[in-house]
């Protein structure tokens, strides 16, 4: 069965560079998720879409931006990084309207260094 | 703020032996309970979920418990095999969040052969 894909799987860049993350949710899935997981923690909720709309908005720095395209796929810009940025970043989908919003796929992740 | 955590960081079991994973949640208005198994590398995968209106919920191996008297969520796996060792949290979903997943501390289970 077709999972959610994220690209690149590994990326390293430098302070004050930007980054753009890709999320390609399970076809049919509307609504997209971005989790941010430091070393050690846990996830932690940036920002997520239904049919291309944001629909809720966590811990996001305001040097992240993101959206949903026709598609249904995701990008997360990130300009400015800082070293704190380092982290995997998962993205999520799901099929909205469903109680509790049904069940949240994860990718596996990108794992972004910044040096 | 809100959060949910988990009592114990590591776990470690032998192989046959039952698992209890504990998790405490603070917001009372939480209606959905969601454990997910995180291996190295790999992101969250979904285990088993329980709604608010229940107190326990069983699948295969696995069995969430929910004590909302004392907002407690645990996670026991009956038979731990060694392709249990992972990182395992529990999760809320607030109401009326369009679901996005509020995620506790994780607790390492490793399981010794």
């Amino acid at each position: 069965a077709a999972g959610v894909i994220q690209s690149p799987r590994h990326l390293i860049k430098e302070k004050r560079e930007t980054a753009t993350l890709k999320c390609y949710p399970i076809p049919r899935h509307d609504t997209v998720y971005w989790y941010q997981q430091g070393p050690g923690q846990d996830p932690q909720f940036l920002i997520s879409f239904y049919e291309k709309m944001q629909s809720d908005k966590g811990s996001i720095p305001d040097r992240f931006s993101a959206q949903q395209f026709s598609d249904y796929h995701s990008e997360l810009n990130m300009s400015s990084l800082e070293l704190g940025d380092s982290a995997l970043y998962f993205c999520a989908s799901s099929l909205g309207g469903e109680l509790a919003g049904g069940e949240q796929f994860f990718g596996p992740g990108t794992r972004l260094t910044v040096l | 703020g809100e959060s949910v955590g988990l009592h114990l960081p590591t776990l470690s079991v032998q192989e046959g032996d039952n698992s209890i994973i504990n998790c405490a949640y603070s917001n009372s208005a939480s209606d959905y309970f969601i454990w997910y198994k995180q291996e190295s590398g790999k992101g969250p995968q979904f285990i088993i979920d329980i709604r608010s209106n229940m107190d326990k919920r069983q699948g295969q191996r696995v069995t969430v418990l929910l004590n909302k008297t004392v907002k407690h969520l645990s996670l026991q796996i009956a038979a731990t095999q060694p392709g249990d060792s992972a990182v395992y949290f529990c999760a809320e979903i607030s109401g009326g969040s369009n679901y996005k997943l509020t995620f506790g501390k994780g607790t390492l289970l490793t399981v010794n052969p």
